[in-house]
């Protein structure tokens, strides 16, 4: 199906473990990226990638890694999962400059650290 | 720094009015304007660029005062579909930042809408 999926939707893992979370989209947007959605905190950029091999830091990077080596795919990279990286994770993109355009949703990943 | 939004919560019967509003410490390039339901992703509304155009879907409008580096969205005569949390993001004005690439999201607005 066209749009943009996420995997897994839901994870469970362990404190000092590695998860990578996907995000492929379909529509050849040039722009992705990575959010986190916290109680009281909104929707926070940890990266995002304005074209394949670009990527820069958003507000909370640390402790995330990623990469973007096809324009489809942006995977999302937990180094070492810690209990503060218990959330929410969603993926979005846009055709062009993220700021002109609308960007469009994943539907989420829900991680648990334990 | 993230855009103050408020009011935090708001409740509102069938038919009522409601607006909400978005703040920024600093000059603004554009306001975008999200809906997300429960458990669902945020989803588009409208974006305000520079300019203070006011813009409208629906019974849904937005406005955007640049020299008070706010924005502002009414919803009239809501309806029980209008219920979710409300985001506003932003992005930094290109005098002050190279990169308008990024949008800063507001903690959000829970919008409450009853029979």
């Amino acid at each position: 199906d066209a749009g943009i999926t996420q995997s897994p939707r839901y994870k469970i893992t362990e404190t000092g473990r590695q998860v990578t979370l996907m995000c492929h989209q379909t529509w050849s947007h040039s722009y992705m990226f990575w959010y986190r959605q916290d109680l009281g905190h909104g929707l926070r950029l940890i990266y995002y990638s304005a074209a394949a091999d670009i990527t820069d830091k958003g507000e909370v990077p640390d402790g995330y890694v990623v990469s973007r080596s096809k324009t489809e795919n942006f995977p999302l990279t937990l180094e070492s999962a810690t209990r503060s990286q218990t959330s929410v994770y969603f993926c979005a993109s846009s055709e062009r400059q993220g700021a002109s355009y609308e960007q469009y949703f994943g539907p989420g990943t829900r991680l648990t650290v334990t | 720094q993230q855009p103050v939004q408020s009011p935090q919560a708001v409740i509102l019967r069938e038919g009522e009015d409601a607006v909400i509003n978005c703040s920024s410490s600093k000059a603004l390039y554009s306001v975008h304007w999200y809906r997300q339901k429960h458990g669902e992703a945020p989803v588009f509304l409208m974006i305000l660029l520079k300019g203070g155009e006011q813009k409208g879907h629906e019974k849904i409008s937005a406005s955007f005062n640049e020299k008070k580096q706010q924005s502002s969205l009414y919803l009239t005569a809501s309806q029980l579909s209008y219920s979710g949390t409300y985001f506003c993001g932003t992005s930094p004005s290109p005098s002050l930042s190279y990169n308008t690439d990024k949008l800063i999201f507001g903690t959000g607005t829970r919008l409450q809408v009853f029979p």
